[in-house]
């Protein structure tokens, strides 16, 4: 079955720190993975996505992610973060034929501190 | 283009009303899905559809209904609520192929059974 651990509930940064959180997902064929932001009582917005090629894979907001095939990880890093990134972060997976099914880990809550 | 509109945002309800969530998309997109989100769980699937005329059970189908009449709607309906299920609902939606295997989601509606 299709699963996805974000292995931290809830991670707190300085500002200007760097930043990684953790993302290891089990699927069973080729997955198509994904990073989604949601800030307080807002939807999810699409930070990055991983399908094939390159393993290092930029997203918007100076977000990057890189897929390891060999630990089922697909981690989120930013090299600096701004009181702005505050939310919280979902990890998800999904398949060539279930794009719409996609499965969702628990999320990670980002907090900031000045 | 509007995206995935949800409505209404918020809503109350007593133990055994039914009501209906709306969900539109103005991007064409073959794919719709239903998902809520619940504290340390993250998002699941309830109910999707690949295409009018189809739709098919999630994770957590139980107690809700969905048809697809039009590409452009994807309701969900509560035949009898239950303070189970209280949760935020989100509706999304996408289009198949290695590209644009993403999903789109809406602003979701917070809903609240008494």
């Amino acid at each position: 079955a299709q699963s996805v651990t974000q292995p931290d509930i809830h991670i707190t940064v300085s500002e200007g720190a760097s930043l990684e959180l953790r993302c290891n997902y089990s699927y069973g064929a080729t997955p198509y993975l994904f990073w989604y932001v949601q800030s307080p009582g807002q939807g999810l917005q699409l930070l990055l996505k991983y399908f094939s090629g390159d393993t290092l894979v930029q997203g918007i907001k100076g977000f990057e992610a890189e897929f390891k095939r060999s630990q089922s990880s697909f981690n989120l890093r930013k090299p600096s973060v701004h009181w702005s990134d505050a939310a919280e972060y979902f990890c998800a997976v999904g398949g060539v034929q279930g794009a719409q099914k996609l499965v969702f880990g628990q999320g990670t809550r980002l907090t900031i501190n000045p | 283009n509007a995206g995935v509109t949800q409505t209404p945002k918020f809503q109350v309800l007593k133990t055994g009303q039914s009501m209906t969530l709306q969900c539109a998309q103005d991007m064409n997109h073959e794919y719709m899905s239903w998902y809520r989100q619940d504290p340390g769980m993250g998002l699941r699937l309830i109910h999707y559809s690949v295409g009018a005329g189809i739709t098919d059970q999630g994770e957590v189908p139980n107690g809700y209904n969905v048809s697809r009449s039009t590409t452009e709607d994807f309701p969900l309906r509560l035949l009898s609520a239950a303070p189970s299920q209280t949760s935020v609902y989100f509706c999304a939606s996408g289009t198949p192929g290695s590209s644009y295997n993403e999903q789109f989601f809406g602003p979701g509606t917070r809903l609240t059974v008494l």
